[in-house]
């Protein structure tokens, strides 16, 4: 099926753990994004990307790394999670004037 | 840092009424704007996007941009209870940041029956 997903859906994870969220997106769209959201803040870019090995820093980038070796995929890591990271972190896709975003995972960190 | 302000909200109207939804945008020379609604535990869906300055209609929904003015707003007619949701405006960035798009922290409308 077409389309974006995320894995996983949900997560809880404790502080100082490693945590990757995986993107995966079939439409071969050349810009990829990774947003977190909070009561309060709205949607804030974390990292995204124009194309395969391009990445750049978007608003909130500390502590998340990312990386992007084939276009479909576009996974988040999060080196040493804090609580602080506890959010849902949605991953979108877009090309041209078409976007759409993931369903999202929402991430718990203790 | 491009700015993209929306109503604080929350708006409420009555089932049947319009609703208005507006947002401005701090980058004078912006070229297309785009409203996403996002429902309560869902992610963001595009529902409308524009580029010209005029008004753009698809179905009950109306966008209407304004680049003199830098706004651009979301008409919705014929509210009802299933447009409950918030709607996120966003502004695409341009030159070194021509893949993004810059949102707002979203308005978010009750339809009551």
């Amino acid at each position: 099926d077409a389309g974006i997903t995320q894995s996983p859906r949900y997560k809880i994870t404790e502080t100082g753990r490693q945590v990757t969220l995986m993107c995966h997106q079939t439409w071969s769209h050349s810009y990829m994004f990774w947003y977190r959201q909070d009561l309060g803040h709205g949607l804030r870019l974390i990292y995204y990307s124009a194309a395969a090995d391009i990445t750049d820093k978007g608003e909130v980038p500390d502590g998340y790394v990312v990386s992007r070796s084939k276009t479909e995929n576009f996974p988040l890591t999060l080196e040493s999670a804090t609580r602080s990271q506890t959010s849902v972190y949605f991953c979108a896709s877009r090309q041209d004037r078409e976007g759409y975003f993931g369903p999202g995972t929402r991430l718990t960190v203790t | 840092q491009k700015e993209v302000e929306q109503n604080s909200g929350p708006l409420s109207v009555p089932e049947g009424a319009i609703a208005s939804l507006n947002c401005t945008y701090s980058d004078r020379v912006s070229q297309s704007f785009f409203w996403y609604r996002q429902y309560s535990g869902k992610s963001p869906e595009l529902i409308m996007s524009i580029y010209s300055n005029g008004d753009k209609e698809d179905g009950r929904f109306t966008a209407q941009l304004n680049k003199a003015s830098q706004y651009v707003s979301l008409l919705i007619r014929d509210s009802q209870p299933s447009d409950s949701a918030t709607y996120l405006c966003a502004v695409k960035g341009r030159g070194s940041t021509l893949g993004r798009l810059y949102f707002g922290r979203g308005t978010q409308l009750t339809v009551w029956p």
